[in-house]
């Protein structure tokens, strides 16, 4: 069975940094992209970045809102892929959600909450 | 970056009922956008992909139709795990965008 489970959110100040990991199982990691996405009564669901397989050149693409703050890395000997969050604004508050693929979405995680706030 | 546009904002229906929704995209997505359902307190749900294709396991009274700027997810009879909120996104382009989706609630 596919799973992919989201960790690591928490409580952090504005201007700190915050790490999220992604597990998976039941599938070959490697041959899949991850993306990350976001939810928020504010703006609704919002995708964050994807970093296709390594055979895909390892590719990365970020939301304008937070690339130079935001990498998508990946451990592929693990299944594991990580969102590392820098330079936190409190208008990242929402639910984290890692999934696998880029373009056609069929499996996400159950959602990783982050509160940046003093 | 390409805006989509849902209509209605809300979809006042009864089970058994027909609930037509609409997705607008403000620049051509080919066929490149899917359809999610959410419900409260669960992560969305892949409907339909590729505009008009089910996914797996997705019953068929949903269906999906649509190309270019103006897409349309049917249900034909709502059943009462249907009622949630539903979202269109596009998967074509940089970046990916959803709809402020539709919420179906019973009359």
């Amino acid at each position: 069975e596919v799973q992919v489970l989201d960790s690591g959110g928490g409580l952090v100040e504005p201007g700190r940094s915050l790490r999220l990991s992604c597990r998976a199982s039941g599938f070959t990691f490697d041959d899949y992209a991850v993306s990350w996405f976001r939810q928020s009564p504010e703006k609704g669901l919002e995708w964050l970045g994807f970093m296709t397989s390594k055979a895909s050149g390892g590719t990365t693409e970020y939301a304008a809102s937070v690339k130079g703050r935001f990498t998508i890395l990946r451990d592929d000997s693990k299944s594991i892929a990580h969102l590392q969050m820098g330079s936190l604004k409190t208008e990242d508050t929402g639910l984290y959600y890692c999934t696998r693929g880029h373009t056609v979405i069929a499996y996400w995680g159950q959602g990783t909450l982050v509160t940046v706030s003093s | 970056e390409i805006v989509l546009t849902q209509s209605p904002g809300t979809l006042s229906l009864s089970p058994g009922e027909r609930a037509t929704l609409s997705c607008r995209a403000s620049q051509s997505v080919s066929s490149s956008l899917t359809w999610y359902q959410q419900k409260p307190g669960q992560a969305p749900r892949l409907l339909i992909y590729g505009a008009s294709t089910r996914a797996t396991g997705i019953p068929d009274r949903f269906s999906g139709s649509g190309s270019g700027t103006d897409f349309t997810l049917a249900i034909s009879r709502l059943e009462p795990e249907d009622f949630a909120v539903y979202y269109c996104q596009q998967y074509g382009t940089s970046p990916r965008t959803f709809g402020q989706g539709t919420k179906v609630e019973m009359k």
